[in-house]
């Protein structure tokens, strides 16, 4: 168990739908990271943020946004979804805005119909 | 365009014996490589990693290799048990300014008893 909480677990919706995708980190780390993996594909960084703030980003969708909230856990925002979006979504967390490992969360499987 | 790529999306190896998993990355700039390991349902768990001022770093059966020239790095188990077999995914980390991880796209580890 990685300490690293999402939620829900599978997620199966429409295209055009909006979703959200939540993500608490370890107790203790700073940094949330939000990946996504589709079929048979690496994980293709999102975003990052650092103590509530954006740190980093990657190739997310402008249709795709995130936030972290003060009590540190995230969410990841999803709108007018498209059958492409279907993957499993990663939440990770580190203590450190950079460098070092990143403790990784179950991911949520989002299925788009 | 990849920046981090494993060529060989599996490996079969006998038990007891190494396993050499690759890693090749194009970007000069990258500071610090990582190696996750994945069982299905789960997400990555951290393995090993190693900073680009280091040329290997070593914890018990495994063991990273990183050759700046070739711009290529490799995880060597040894001695690889059938626990081992999982997707092994290397990652590297963009330090300027930046901080995101790019990830290869896997090599799936099958370790025959």
């Amino acid at each position: 168990d990685s300490g690293v909480t999402q939620t829900p677990k599978h997620l199966i919706t429409a295209t055009g739908q909006r979703v959200t995708l939540r993500c608490s980190p370890r107790s203790g780390d700073l940094s949330v990271y939000w990946y996504q993996q589709s079929l048979d594909q690496g994980l293709q960084f999102l975003i990052q943020y650092y103590n509530g703030e954006e740190r980093a980003k990657g190739n997310i969708l402008e249709r795709f946004s995130a936030q972290q909230f003060p009590d540190l856990h995230s969410e990841l925002n999803l709108s007018s979804l498209e059958l492409g979006d279907s993957a499993l979504y990663f939440c990770a967390s580190s203590e450190r805005g950079m460098g070092g490992e990143q403790f990784f969360g179950p991911g949520t499987r989002l299925t788009v119909l | 365009d990849q920046q981090v790529k494993q060529n060989s999306p599996s490996l079969s190896v006998q038990e007891g014996r190494i396993s050499i998993l690759n890693c090749d990355y194009t970007n000069s700039m990258f500071d610090y490589f990582l190696w996750y390991k994945k069982y299905p349902a789960e997400g990555p768990t951290f393995l090993i990693s190693i900073s680009s001022i280091k040329d290997k770093n070593e914890d018990g059966r495994f063991t990273v290799f990183l050759n700046k020239s070739a711009k290529h790095l490799s995880l060597h188990i040894v001695p690889s048990q059938p626990g081992d077999s999982a997707v092994y995914f290397c990652a590297a980390q963009l330090a300027s300014g930046t901080y995101k991880y790019i990830f290869g796209t896997g090599t799936r580890l099958k370790v025959l008893a």
